[in-house]
């Protein structure tokens, strides 16, 4: 059974620094498009970043370019999320997503609980 | 990276039919036969309702089919029952391994 578990949430102040985690199970992650998915409270969705399957290589939304960088442990079979210099507007409750193929084209068919980020002094 | 756009509500009685709209451009929408829907009750993660357009996944109601003209997809729900009220988003495949979600439709079911 696939199954995404998210952590690594809570508050931090602007400016601030956070690193998400997601434990998968039930598929190898290296096999697999995974990606960052949040959702500002009362708003929509809005796709973050992306990692590839296999050759790992990563995509970035315009507005985190330079501030989050998404990275796996294949050994783990982990994916992180590091958010340095956090706005008020990264307030978000962050999912973890896998997609049905090794690129990532928006087709997440898991997805995980969410975990909580709010950025506030 | 424009979010696609929807209708922000939708509604039908129980037993009929809603059609719910997502339009873009011809860089994501048009330009690839990549559009996914995702349903989503409140406080729960969303859920993979239809890919590439017109696909459903194992699980989800024949109730639930999807298409495509141009630059603009839809989702139609047929047989509308109180377990599809939730909000419904649309998300398209942009080219370089990114995609855009639309702005999301609350779907009512009176």
């Amino acid at each position: 059974e696939v199954q995404l578990v998210e952590s690594g949430g809570g508050l931090v102040q602007p400016g601030g620094s956070l690193r998400l985690s997601c434990a998968a199970s039930g598929f190898t992650i290296s096999s697999y498009a995974m990606s960052w998915v949040r959702q500002a409270p009362g708003r929509g969705l809005e796709w973050v970043s992306s990692i590839r399957g296999i050759i790992a290589s990563t995509y970035y939304a315009d507005s985190v370019k330079g501030r989050l960088t998404i990275s796996r442990d294949n050994s783990k079979n982990m994916l992180y999320l590091q958010m340095n210099s956090l706005r008020a507007e990264d307030t978000a409750v962050y999912y973890c997503a896998k997609d049905s193929s090794g690129w990532s084209q928006g087709v997440f068919d898991y997805w995980g609980q969410g975990t909580l980020v709010t950025v506030s002094s | 990276q424009s979010a696609l756009t929807q209708p922000p509500s939708a509604s039908g009685s129980p037993g009929q039919s809603v059609t719910i709209s997502c339009t873009g451009t011809s860089s994501d929408v048009g330009g690839f036969n990549s559009v996914s829907w995702y349903q989503q009750h409140p406080g729960k993660a969303p859920k993979l309702m239809i890919y590439e357009v017109t696909k459903r996944p194992s699980g989800v109601p024949d109730r639930f089919s999807g298409s495509k003209s141009g630059n603009t997809a839809s989702l139609t729900v047929s047989g509308l029952q109180a377990e599809d009220e939730a909000d419904y988003y649309c998300n398209s495949y942009a080219g370089n391994n990114n995609s855009v979600f639309g702005g999301g439709t609350k779907l009512t079911v009176l």
